[in-house]
C-alpha cells in the first residue's frame, strides 16, 4: 500500500529560528501533498496544497512568507516553519494523494511532526 | 458555506454497538470519508462512500444519505482499542477534503 514518511516525528526549536519538516511518498509519485495543522482537541486544518513543480496553494489566513512549502520532486514536499513562535506549537501533519488509486483517492498521512516553540 | 458536523464526544461499552453521525454541507460532493485517528498519532483511513447506502467492512460499517447530506459510522463489538477520534470528512467538487472536528469516542470496560 501507500506509504508516506514524515520526519521528524517531534522537534523542540527556540523561538525565532527555523524548522524543516520533510514529507516522503515512498512507493508512489505524489504529485499533489496537503499540508495539516492540528491543535490540541481540534480537527485537521488545511495549511496548503503542494504541487510539485509550482507553488503551493495556501489556504486563507496562511502566512505563505512563514510557512514555505517545496515540492521539487515527485516524492518529496517539505515545510519550513520560519522565525517560530510558540503559538506556532501544534501537530503537523501531510498526507500525499496516489495518482489512479480506487476509491478512497489515495489520501495517505504521514506520522506527524509534533513541533514546540519555547 | 461547507460544513461538517459530528458529536464532540460519545461514550460506550466494551462488547456494545455504537454509532457515530456526521451531517455535512459542501460545495459539491465527491465522496464522504472516516478515518480514526489515535492521540498524538496521525489518522488512519476507515472507510469511503459516494453512494447511498451501507458499506461493511469487518467491525465497522458506513452509511451514507445523500439526499439528507448524512453520513454514521458504526462500530460493533467495541475493543478498548476502538478509543480514539473519529473524523468524518467531505470532500467536495474540487476534490478537497473537509474535516469535521472530530468525536472522541470513549470506551468504557
Amino acid at each position: 500500500g501507500a506509504v508516506v514518511s514524515q520526519h521528524p516525528s517531534w522537534v523542540i526549536c527556540k523561538s525565532g529560528t527555523s524548522v524543516k519538516i520533510e514529507c516522503r511518498s515512498l512507493d508512489f509519485q505524489a504529485t499533489t501533498m496537503f499540508w495539516y495543522r492540528q491543535f490540541p482537541k481540534q480537527s485537521l486544518m488545511l495549511m496548503a496544497t503542494s504541487n510539485e513543480g509550482s507553488k503551493a496553494t495556501y489556504e486563507q489566513g496562511v502566512e505563505k512568507d512563514k510557512f514555505l512549502i517545496n515540492h521539487a520532486s515527485l516524492t518529496l514536499s517539505t515545510l519550513t516553519v520560519t522565525s517560530a513562535h510558540p503559538e506556532d506549537s501544534s501537530f503537523y501533519i501531510c498526507s500525499a494523494r496516489r495518482p489512479g488509486e480506487g476509491a478512497n483517492y489515495g489520501y495517505t498521512f504521514g506520522s506527524g511532526t509534533r513541533l514546540t516553540v519555547v | 458555506g461547507q460544513n461538517i458536523d459530528q458529536p464532540t464526544e460519545m461514550t460506550a461499552t466494551e462488547g456494545a454497538i455504537v454509532q457515530i453521525n456526521c451531517t455535512y454541507q459542501t460545495s459539491g460532493f465527491n465522496g464522504l470519508f472516516w478515518y480514526q485517528q489515535h492521540a498524538g498519532e496521525a489518522p488512519t483511513f476507515l472507510s469511503y462512500n459516494v453512494l447511498d447506502g451501507l458499506e461493511e467492512k469487518g467491525r465497522f460499517s458506513s452509511f451514507l444519505s445523500r439526499s439528507k447530506g448524512y453520513s454514521y459510522l458504526l462500530l460493533k463489538e467495541l475493543q478498548m482499542k476502538d478509543s480514539a477520534s473519529y473524523l468524518c470528512a467531505g470532500m467536495d467538487s474540487n476534490y478537497q477534503l473537509i474535516w469535521g472536528a472530530g468525536t472522541k469516542l470513549i470506551i468504557k470496560p
